[in-house]
């Protein structure tokens, strides 16, 4: 059972918006810690998509932005390119059990 | 550019043990914490350990604790994770990864990653 949940999967056809959701407690997102964004395409390592729940690394396209509120946080991803195709990953620090916790990942498929 | 290149992984019987080595270069070694993670066949993320710069602070899973051990060593800019007693549940690909210089936890570069294999 993760900490953090995310949905499984979220599908959209090129050009949509798709919003992945990231929910907490009041030990991690709820407690003020920031939220991070990872994206992995197949067969290779996770990236950092968006850092501090709303920054995005350079090279990161504007399509990708993140937010948070309460113990939730939220991916978007903008004007679907087939490319987006991959696992998104959320994480973030756990002050009760004190180690860094990542969601279960979601699969977004691009129709 | 950043490098991290693990080595060290394998196959291994249940029971055994493996040292894993990452290799950074491309940036100042000891001015980043480190963390190795993990990744099942076919499963999310799982953080298992983390280094501060210079070495002192040190954090475990509690999966791992007590069997895990990691280290560096600045001068090679290098990074280790010893793993003793290992259990089938420890089969995963191990990445070495950088953490954000300024904000915590954020991981802004990962190796390629290094399967470790536990079978008998």
């Amino acid at each position: 059972q993760s900490v953090l949940t995310q949905p499984p999967s979220v599908s959209g056809a090129p050009g949509q918006r798709v919003t992945i959701s990231c929910t907490g407690s009041s030990s991690n997102i709820g407690a003020g810690f920031d939220v991070h964004w990872y994206q992995q395409l197949p067969g290779t390592a996770p990236k950092l998509l968006i850092f501090g729940s709303n920054n995005r690394p350079s090279g990161v396209p504007d399509r990708f932005s993140g937010s948070k509120s309460g113990t939730s946080a939220s991916l978007a991803i903008t004007g679907l390119q087939a490319e987006d195709e991959a696992d998104y990953y959320c994480q973030s620090y756990d002050s009760s059990l004190s180690v860094y916790v990542f969601g279960p990942g979601t699969k977004v498929t691009v129709l | 550019q950043v490098q991290l290149v693990e080595s060290g992984g394998g196959l291994v019987m249940p029971g055994g043990s493996l040292r894993l080595s990452c290799a950074a270069s491309g940036f100042t070694f000891s001015d980043y914490n480190m963390n190795w993670i993990r990744q099942a066949p076919g499963k999310g993320l799982d953080w298992v350990s983390f280094i501060g710069g210079s070495g002192t602070t040190k954090k475990y899973a509690d999966s791992v604790k007590g069997r895990f051990t990691i280290s560096r060593d600045n001068a090679r800019n290098s990074l280790f994770l010893q793993m003793n007693s290992l259990r089938a549940e420890d089969t995963a690909v191990y990445y070495c990864a950088r953490e954000h210089v300024v904000v915590p936890a954020a991981i802004d570069f990962w190796g390629q990653g290094n399967l470790v294999t536990v079978s008998s």
